[in-house]
């Protein structure tokens, strides 16, 4: 069956610029999780929605970033005013959400964005 | 707070040599222990976990990991290496009390050569 897919796979903006990240998690998935994988580093936590809801925001650097899960399927990762710390590949992951921790989290290709 | 630590950024080795790939965790929580792996151009994907019970796991491709309460460390094993393992791997936990978010180490780049 069809994976995690994030689009666009490459975005290249300007610093200031608004920006979307859309992630299509595994049909039937409730828990979407976004990372961010900034070079030569492990990915890390932004945002977890479990549903449409967000349960746990606390990885989110600033108040430039936002994201929404409006019909608890597909997630858009949403960045204002961009700046070149911003650059970086922006995963998305999905798990079912019936057995908690025992689920595994099904990790898209990532978005790599670059802000010149 | 919790932090994983992989102190190896690239480890060399020689096809059908054995390897370890070493990980270490802080945290003041239980945690649940994973390897995932990110082969060139590819997603992450698990290569295995650790949950409860035995503490050795193994993966379909030969790979082991020992979770050790004692020292803090989850080290990945191989014993015979293979050109395709050529990868990224990562050690992450996910802290029981957590909305099981994924905490990640920095990576070890493993560099099979024939």
């Amino acid at each position: 069956g069809a994976g995690v897919s994030q689009t666009p796979s490459n975005k290249v903006t300007e610093k200031g610029k608004y920006v979307e990240l859309r992630c299509d998690p595994i049909s039937g998935h409730t828990a979407l999780y976004w990372y961010r994988q900034s070079l030569g580093q492990g990915p890390e936590f932004l945002i977890y929605f479990q549903g449409t809801g967000a349960a746990d925001d606390s990885g989110l650097p600033n108040d430039r970033f936002f994201a929404v899960r409006p019909e608890g399927s597909v997630s858009t990762l949403k960045i204002q005013r961009t700046e070149r710390g911003d650059s970086a590949v922006y995963l998305c992951a999905s798990r079912s959400g019936l057995a908690g921790h025992t689920d595994t989290q099904y990790f898209g290709p990532g978005t790599r964005l670059t802000v010149l | 707070a919790q932090s994983v630590t992989q102190l190896d950024s690239q480890v060399p080795v020689f096809e059908e040599a054995p390897v370890e790939l070493r990980c270490n965790y802080s945290s003041s929580v239980s945690v649940y222990l994973f390897w995932y792996v990110q082969y060139p151009n590819q997603g992450l994907q698990l290569l295995l976990k650790y949950l409860s019970g035995s503490t050795l796991v193994e993966s379909i491709n030969g790979f082991e990991a020992e979770f050790n309460k004692s020292q803090t460390s989850f080290h990945l094993r191989k014993p015979s290496v293979h050109i395709s393992d050529t990868a990224e791997y990562f050690c992450a936990v996910i802290p029981m009390d957590s909305s099981y978010k994924l905490i990640f180490g920095s990576g070890t780049r493993l560099l099979v050569r024939p």
